[in-house]
């Protein structure tokens, strides 16, 4: 089944310790990305990856880094986390070789940081 | 991308037709339209899209107007399933950065 999935799906923590969220899929995808989802602000995007050893920046990108060493994976890496990195997270995947360019989201990280 | 506007919420009887109407009148000639849906808090899937004329798939139908200012989602036959957040966006394919840009989108009810 093809699916984009996200670990751990829950996860509470305190300010400071690392931690990580990983995404993989299995559509072979060239795009992946995160994005984070708050109460009136929508989803906002942190960072995305073009392919393999290529991220940039989304719009919300500080405090948070990720690599994408391979196709299928591309984990979320919060180095220090803070109260204002609390939030609902999600990564997405889609075909950029694809004229539909539909993206194809994961279930969701529920991240509380005390 | 162009701005969309919905209505913040809508109520639908099971077994109906739900009709989701967008706004989009500033739309360029290169821009589709994308429906994606958000069933609490899980991931948003994506519906369906277009760019002129309209469409169907499994999941829905979109009835582009001739001018491209405007378009409706219509779910065909409704359950209590399709209760969710139904975003309609704007974007050129394949742009860079590739970011969906969510609005609050129209809270569809569906009612037994």
């Amino acid at each position: 089944e093809a699916q984009v999935t996200q670990n751990p799906r829950y996860l509470i923590t305190v300010t400071g310790k690392k931690l990580t969220v990983t995404c993989s899929q299995n559509m072979n995808h060239e795009y992946m990305s995160w994005y984070r989802q708050d109460p009136g602000l929508g989803l906002r995007q942190i960072y995305y990856s073009m392919n393999v050893e290529v991220t940039d920046k989304g719009d919300v990108p500080e405090g948070y880094k990720v690599s994408r060493k391979e196709k299928r994976n591309f984990p979320l890496i919060l180095e220090l986390p803070s109260p204002n990195q609390t939030s609902l997270y999600f990564c997405a995947s889609s075909d950029r070789g694809s004229s539909t360019d539909t993206q194809y989201f994961g279930p969701g990280t529920r991240l509380t940081v005390l | 991308d162009a701005k969309t506007t919905q209505p913040t919420s809508m109520d639908c009887a099971e077994g109906r037709a739900a009709n989701l109407p967008c706004n989009h009148s500033t739309i360029s000639g290169n821009e589709y339209v994308y429906w994606y849906r958000q069933i609490h808090s899980q991931g948003p899937q994506y519906i369906i899209h277009g760019l002129k004329n309209n469409e169907t798939n499994e999941m829905a139908s979109l009835i582009i107007t001739e001018d491209r200012k405007s378009s409706t989602l219509i779910l065909p036959h409704a359950t209590l399933r399709d209760t969710a957040v139904y975003y309609c966006i704007v974007r050129v394919p394949m742009e860079y950065g590739n970011k969906l840009v969510f609005g609050a989108g129209t809270i569809l009810r569906v009612k037994s």
